[in-house]
């Protein structure tokens, strides 16, 4: 079966721009998370939606990121006036339920560079 | 809000040699301990996890784990390395009071050397 697709798998963009990131889960996965990785940074969580609840969106660095998940399935990642520092690999991964009894299965990510 | 911390950022060790990867964590409540890792050039995976009961857990790969509530620690061992354990190896906590939300650690990048 498909695994987490996430696209683009790259993208550039100029400083200042708008990027919009894309997230299809496996199906019937109720949770989705959106984790930034940098050099030397690790893992950053960003954002965790976990069925009809209201999504966690305390990882967000700024209100320039935002992300939604329509009828509970495709989820895109919005980042608008693009600064250097988001310069990163973004990573989606989803799971049947809670992280305690269901592992994560993660996307390629997408690698986004800001010039 | 929970918390890791991965001291070593790299962790270099010869083949056949025994290895630990540090993890520590925080949080106010019972916790869910995990290592993910991360091969080169492929996305990260589950390596094993703590939930309840037995202290000492085994995962893939010959890899284990032993949690440790006073020392608020999660360390992962493997008593022989091999060049294809060389990756990237993140470990991860979640508890109730944040949903279950898994939030990771900086990662250590594991160097097996020949």
């Amino acid at each position: 079966g498909a695994g987490v697709s996430q696209s683009p798998s790259n993208k550039v963009t100029e400083k200042g721009k708008d990027v919009e990131l894309r997230c299809d889960p496996i199906s019937g996965h109720t949770a989705l998370y959106w984790y930034r990785q940098s050099l030397g940074q690790g893992l950053e969580f960003l954002i965790y939606f976990q069925g009809n609840s209201a999504p966690d969106k305390s990882g967000l660095p700024s209100d320039r990121f935002s992300a939604e998940r329509t009828g509970g399935s495709v989820s895109t990642l919005t980042i608008q006036r693009t600064q250097q520092e988001d310069s990163a690999v973004y990573l989606c991964a989803t799971g049947l339920g809670s992280s305690y009894n269901s592992p994560l299965h993660f996307g390629n990510g997408t690698r986004l560079t800001v010039t | 809000a929970q918390s890791v911390t991965q001291l070593d950022s790299q962790v270099p060790v010869f083949e056949e040699a025994p290895v630990e990867l540090r993890c520590n964590y925080s949080s106010s409540v019972s916790v869910y301990l995990f290592w993910y890792v991360q091969y080169p050039n492929q996305g990260l995976q589950l390596l094993l996890k703590y939930l309840s009961g037995s202290t000492l857990v085994k995962g893939i790969n010959g890899f284990e784990a032993e949690f440790n509530k006073s020392q608020t620690s999660f360390h992962l061992r493997k008593p022989s390395v091999h060049i294809s354990d060389t990756a990237e190896y993140f470990c991860a906590v979640s508890d109730r009071d944040s949903s279950y939300k898994l939030i990771f650690g900086s990662g250590t990048r594991l160097l097996v050397r020949p």
